[in-house]
């Protein structure tokens, strides 16, 4: 049973590029979450969906950061104009129902030259 | 704000011994406790959850909450230079809150 997929592993983007990064959630789970993780800091919740819905984006900065998770294929967390601060590790989760424990994918590390 | 807390570290362990994680937490709402592994580099690994007072026991690791003062331990048992790694813990409410974590080192 394939646990969650990220790719890519790692993104390098200069700065004013987009950022793409994708989500596959375990089979049989339809809640992802999005967590950003900076070098020697804790993970900081982000955004919370379930297929078509954006159930929580309390933790989304205001511009530029957007996600998705459609009827078909994997969620998205897509960066626009990137900038050096948003280099961090971002890693998605996911979960069978809202309550259960959430299980992490490798993370993808982005770098902003 | 709601707020996990835990100590930096780095904590340091003889082998053999046993390593004491605590963490605080500020919710007292909070329903859902969690404790995660995470290697450098690495993604976090759930080791542990626990939802009622008390202690819970796997293997080598036992975790224990205490809701009347806010605290979730864990404990590491026969600790192996392999324990090394930074132990993040979670608590839940409404959402998943994560403290900064601990860093443990064993000592061979």
């Amino acid at each position: 049973n394939a646990g969650v997929m990220q790719n890519p592993r790692h993104l390098v983007r200069r700065r004013g590029q987009e950022a793409r990064l994708r989500c596959s959630p375990m089979k049989g789970h339809s809640h992802v979450y999005w967590y950003r993780q900076l070098p020697e800091e804790g993970l900081k919740f982000m955004v919370y969906l379930q297929k078509e819905n954006i159930i929580d984006e309390s933790g989304m900065p205001k511009e530029r950061f957007s996600a998705e998770f459609p009827k078909e294929g994997p969620s998205i967390l897509r960066i626009q104009q990137v900038v050096r601060g948003d280099s961090a590790a971002y890693f998605c989760a996911s979960s069978p129902l809202a309550e259960e424990t959430q299980y992490f994918g490798p993370g993808t590390r982005l770098l902003v030259l | 704000q709601k707020e996990v807390e835990q100590n930096s570290g780095p904590l340091s362990v003889p082998e053999g011994a046993i390593a004491s994680l605590n963490c605080t937490y500020s919710d007292r709402g909070s329903q859902s406790f969690f404790w995660y592994r995470q290697y450098s580099g690495k993604s976090p690994e759930l080791i542990m959850f626990i939802y009622s007072n008390g202690d819970k026991e796997d293997g080598r690791f036992t975790a224990q909450l205490n809701k009347a003062s806010q605290y979730v331990s864990l404990l590491i048992r026969d600790s192996q230079p392999s324990d090394s790694a930074t132990y993040l813990c979670a608590v839940r409410d409404d959402k998943i809150i994560f403290g900064k974590g601990t860093r443990l080192h064993i000592l061979p």
